[in-house]
C-alpha cells in the first residue's frame, strides 16, 4: 500500500511554454500533498503544501504565480510551472501524507527547459 | 524553524559491515523522524520511522534510535549489501497542527557498499 505516482516522469520543453504535473495517490486518500523541488546532489527542498479544497500554503521564496497547484480531489494534486525558463529545470517531487505525519512520496519529475 | 543535520554526508563500506548515520535536531517540539533511502533518479522511498514516544524501532537489518534529551536519531543497517547503496535522508517534523506535518531533511549520506 501508500502508492504514489507522478506524471510525466520526463518532459523537455521550450522557454516560455507551461508545464503540468500531475501527483496522484492511488491506494488511500490524501487530505494534504506536497511539492518538492531537488537540484543534483541536494536535499529535497518544500515548495508548497496542497491542501485539498483549499489554496496551497506556499514556502518563503517560492512564486506562487509562477507554480500554480490545485488540489481538487481527495487523489490528485497538480503543479503547473508557468512561463518556464531554464532555471527552472529540475527534479520536482511530491509526497501525499497519510495519517497524521507519514509521508510517501512519488517518483519525481524531471522537467528540462530548453 | 527545525533545522535538521546530517552526517556523514558520504560513508563506504565494505559488503556485510555495518553502516550508521546520525541526524540531530533544534526544535524539541519534533516527534516524528522519518528515514528515506533515494536511488539515483527515484522518488525517496521510506524506509523506518520513529516516533517521540520510543527510543528505538527494528525492521530486519535496519533500525533507528532516538534520544530525545539530546535532539539525535540514528538510522542503523546491518549486514550491509551492494543494493543497499543509495542516498539516505533523515527528516524531522511536528505531527499535526497548522504545519501539516512538514518534514525537514537533513542534507543526505551518500551510502556506498562495496562488494
Amino acid at each position: 500500500g501508500a502508492v504514489v505516482s507522478q506524471h510525466p516522469s520526463r518532459v523537455i520543453c521550450k522557454s516560455g511554454t507551461s508545464v503540468k504535473i500531475e501527483c496522484r495517490s492511488l491506494d488511500f486518500q490524501a487530505t494534504t500533498m506536497f511539492w518538492y523541488r531537488q537540484f543534483p546532489k541536494q536535499s529535497l527542498m518544500l515548495m508548497a503544501t496542497s491542501n485539498e479544497g483549499s489554496k496551497a500554503t506556499y514556502e518563503q521564496g517560492v512564486e506562487k504565480d509562477k507554480f500554480l497547484i490545485n488540489h481538487a480531489s481527495l487523489t490528485l494534486s497538480t503543479l503547473t510551472v508557468t512561463s518556464a525558463h531554464p532555471e527552472d529545470s529540475s527534479f520536482y517531487i511530491c509526497s501525499a501524507r497519510r495519517g497524521s505525519d507519514t509521508q510517501y512520496f512519488g517518483p519525481g519529475t524531471r522537467l528540462t527547459v530548453l | 524553524g527545525e533545522n535538521v543535520e546530517q552526517h556523514p554526508s558520504t560513508l563506504s563500506v565494505q559488503e556485510g559491515d555495518s553502516a550508521v548515520i546520525k541526524c540531530t535536531y533544534s526544535d524539541s517540539a519534533s516527534n516524528y523522524f522519518p528515514w528515506y533511502k533515494q536511488e539515483l533518479g527515484k522518488g525517496p522511498q521510506l524506509i523506518i520511522d520513529i516516533r517521540s514516544n520510543v527510543g528505538e524501532k527494528k525492521d530486519q537489518r535496519i533500525a533507528v534510535t532516538l534520544n530525545k534529551t539530546a535532539k539525535h536519531f540514528s538510522l542503523h543497517i546491518t549486514e550491509t549489501q551492494p543494493e543497499d547503496s543509495a542516498v539516505y535522508f533523515c527528516a524531522a517534523s511536528l505531527s499535526g497542527g497548522t504545519s501539516y506535518g512538514k518534514l525537514t531533511f537533513g542534507q543526505g549520506t551518500i551510502l556506498t557498499v562495496h562488494p
